[in-house]
């Protein structure tokens, strides 16, 4: 089945633990990015990915870091956390090969950061 | 920047209304406009409008581009509990560095009662 997967699904941490949020996707798409969500701000991109060993910054990506060493893995990862990164995040992934800029997206990580 | 601004920000109605879900933007290099459902999960892609004019219908949904005056319209027809849901609109950028960039509204909290 085609699909984007994350981990963990929910997470609660402290202040200033390191944490990473795996992504993967098995479309064989180019394209990654991670997204979060908080009420009445809706979807903001943190980074993004064109390919492997490429990715660049979104709106929001203070605080954030990611790497592509492989196609079908986008982890993000917070050094740091602060409260203010309590969110629901999400990855999504296309191809613009196949003509269409829909974006899939993963279920979600709902992170808590005490 | 990119901007999007979606409206109503909330709406509540009665099954079988009709309702109109506004979406105009402000980009850069535009690609493709998106909307998305979400309801208590990953937003879901429902239509992809690249030219001005065309309807993409799906069912009682329908979506419609205006590229000169910058903004679409999503409609649903005699609406059902089940359409209850955040409904994401979303601009895709063409440009250089930014392909693929998504920038979405704020969402439209859609509530439909029996």
């Amino acid at each position: 089945e085609a699909q984007v997967t994350q981990n963990p699904r929910y997470l609660i941490t402290v202040t200033g633990k390191k944490l990473t949020v795996t992504c993967s996707q098995n479309m064989n798409h180019e394209y990654m990015s991670w997204y979060r969500q908080d009420p009445g701000l809706g979807l903001r991109q943190i980074y993004y990915s064109m390919n492997v060993e490429v990715t660049d910054k979104g709106d929001v990506p203070e605080g954030y870091k990611v790497s592509r060493k492989e196609k079908r893995n986008f982890p993000l990862i917070l050094e740091s956390p602060s409260p203010n990164q309590t969110s629901l995040y999400f990855c999504a992934s296309f191809s613009p090969g196949q003509g269409s800029t829909a974006q899939y997206f993963g279920p979600g990580t709902r992170l808590t950061v005490l | 920047e990119d901007k999007v601004v979606q409206s109503p920000l909330s709406l509540v109605v009665h099954e079988g209304d009709t309702v109109t879900l506004n979406c105009s933007y402000e980009v850069t290099n535009f690609r493709s406009l998106l909307w998305y459902k979400q309801e208590k999960k990953a937003p879901t892609f429902l239509f992809m409008l690249t030219s001005s004019g065309i309807e993409k219908k799906s069912g009682r949904l329908s979506s419609i581009l205006d590229k000169k005056e910058l903004f679409s319209i999503l409609n649903i027809t005699a609406t059902q509990t089940g359409d209850s849901a955040i409904y994401l609109c979303a601009v895709a950028n063409a440009g250089g560095t930014s392909y693929g960039k998504l920038t979405f509204g704020q969402g439209t909290i859609l509530t439909v009662h029996p």
